[in-house]
């Protein structure tokens, strides 16, 4: 069974860096062709892919905010980080971390909502 | 990077009812186009990959088709559960992308 389980603070202030875990079973980040991404969606408003690091710690960000994020793996402990600096209100937004395997978001987590305000 | 366009944004039907959504993408995406289901405070969930291929344990009332840049999902014999935000996302190229999503009520 594929579970995934995003965890991190709920509340961060502008500028500083939002750190960010995802915590799965169910698949080894070791199997070639197994990735795992981060999707984020502000209240109301659409999906918005982030980034993914793959199997072979490849590593893919969004054009716009790529100066920012960093994704990162621990194997063993079966968990993706991902990091974003500067955070800004703007920033303010329900974060997902899914299993990407054969071309597809298959697997999602529950989602863990950021908020970013003084 | 590659844009994808949803329309309608919004849509109203009734139950046993039909819909289309479309999607369309800036540039090829060959059949590397999946489609999800969103409902309010809950992750998307896969229902169509690879343009048409319906995702395990999903009714076969969805139907996805299209390749290059156009793309429907259609639903039909709409039940009270289909009623939802619907994504379209390209596997094709990096960055990977969603559409802005079309809500489906009910009327």
């Amino acid at each position: 069974q594929v579970t995934l389980r995003e965890s991190g603070p709920a509340l961060v202030k502008p500028t500083q860096t939002l750190t960010l875990t995802c915590t799965f079973s169910g698949f080894s980040l070791s199997t070639s062709g197994m990735c795992v991404s981060w999707i984020r969606q502000p209240p109301g408003k659409a999906l918005e892919w982030l980034a993914l690091i793959d199997w072979d710690d490849d590593k893919f960000y969004t054009t716009s905010l790529k100066t920012r994020l960093a994704v990162s793996k621990d194997t063993s402990k079966n968990q993706v980080v991902l990091t974003m600096t500067n955070m800004d209100p703007v920033d303010t937004a329900t974060y997902f971390c899914a299993r990407y395997q054969s071309s597809m978001f298959d697997y999602w987590g529950q989602g863990t909502p950021v908020t970013v305000s003084p | 990077d590659i844009q994808m366009a949803q329309s309608p944004s919004s849509l109203a039907a009734s139950v046993g009812g039909r819909v289309t959504i479309t999607c369309r993408a800036s540039q090829t995406v060959n059949t590397y186009l999946n489609w999800y289901q969103q409902k309010p405070g809950k992750a998307p969930k896969l229902l169509i990959y690879g343009a048409s291929s319906l995702q395990s344990g999903v009714p076969s009332r969805f139907t996805g088709s299209g390749s290059g840049t156009d793309f429907t999902l259609t639903i039909s014999n709409l039940q009270p559960e289909d009623f939802a935000t619907y994504y379209c996302q390209q596997s094709y190229s990096y960055p990977r992308t969603f559409g802005q999503g079309t809500k489906l009520e009910i009327k």
